[in-house]
């Protein structure tokens, strides 16, 4: 089974903190995503991967920055955490296969910023 | 862009019954695939079920089936004999062919399946 893997379930964090959410795959995926998931709004995509050290941005990148140095691992980076980017995270990855891939989540952080 | 509507937040069934989901999408493309993702409460989001555009016949997985009219651009999700299990949230998805990148999601249906 494929195995998506976020580091944290739940986190509480300051506001001006530097927050680090980390996610790592052990199935050999190309691709990797972060989401953030409001109610109302569904899923968003902030960033995504398509291979080590590259990425491009999603829909709502303000505020945020990855970091993938190895294939398995996706870093989302909140570089100064405000109140309104308290939400649902969601990490997924998928095989490099075209539009039919399915895409595989991790469990989600929920971040709470004060 | 394409966007996926989702127009019920929210809707219940009764256990043993069969509910449908709504969902349209605006495209100009013609190949593309479409998806159905269950997040249960506090566990992980999961595939439940994936269209083809290209693909006349409606999918079907178990007691999960599609009815796919891609001429309205309509995507709804059937779920028949409804079972406790079966509460979550239901999201529908999008992605052209050819593109691995950004699945558009729905702002999703919660659904409540009554003993």
């Amino acid at each position: 089974d494929v195995k998506v893997t976020q580091s944290s379930r739940y986190l509480v964090k300051r506001t001006g903190e530097k927050v680090f959410l980390e996610c790592v795959q052990d199935m050999d995926h190309e691709n990797m995503f972060w989401y953030r998931q409001d109610p109302g709004l569904g899923l968003r995509l902030i960033y995504f991967s398509y291979d080590v050290k590259m990425k491009e941005k999603g829909d709502i990148p303000e505020g945020y920055s990855v970091s993938r140095e190895k294939k398995e691992r996706f870093s989302l980076i909140l570089e100064s955490a405000s109140t309104n980017q308290t939400s649902m995270y969601l990490c997924a990855s998928s095989v490099n296969r075209g539009g039919s891939t399915e895409a595989f989540f991790g469990q989600g952080t929920r971040l709470t910023v004060v | 862009a394409q966007t996926v509507t989702q127009s019920q937040p929210e809707m219940s069934v009764q256990e043993a019954e069969t509910v449908t989901l709504s969902c349209t999408y605006d495209t100009s493309e013609n190949n593309y695939y479409l998806f159905w993702y269950k997040q249960p409460p506090s566990r992980q989001m999961i595939l439940v079920i994936r269209q083809e555009a290209y693909k006349q016949q409606n999918a079907t997985e178990n007691r999960f089936s599609v009815n796919f009219q891609k001429a309205a651009k309509s995507f709804s999700l059937k779920i028949s004999d409804s079972q406790l299990g079966d509460t979550a949230m239901y999201f529908c998805a999008f992605i052209h062919s050819g593109s691995a990148r950004q699945l558009t999601f729905g702002s999703g249906t919660q659904l409540t399946v009554l003993p």
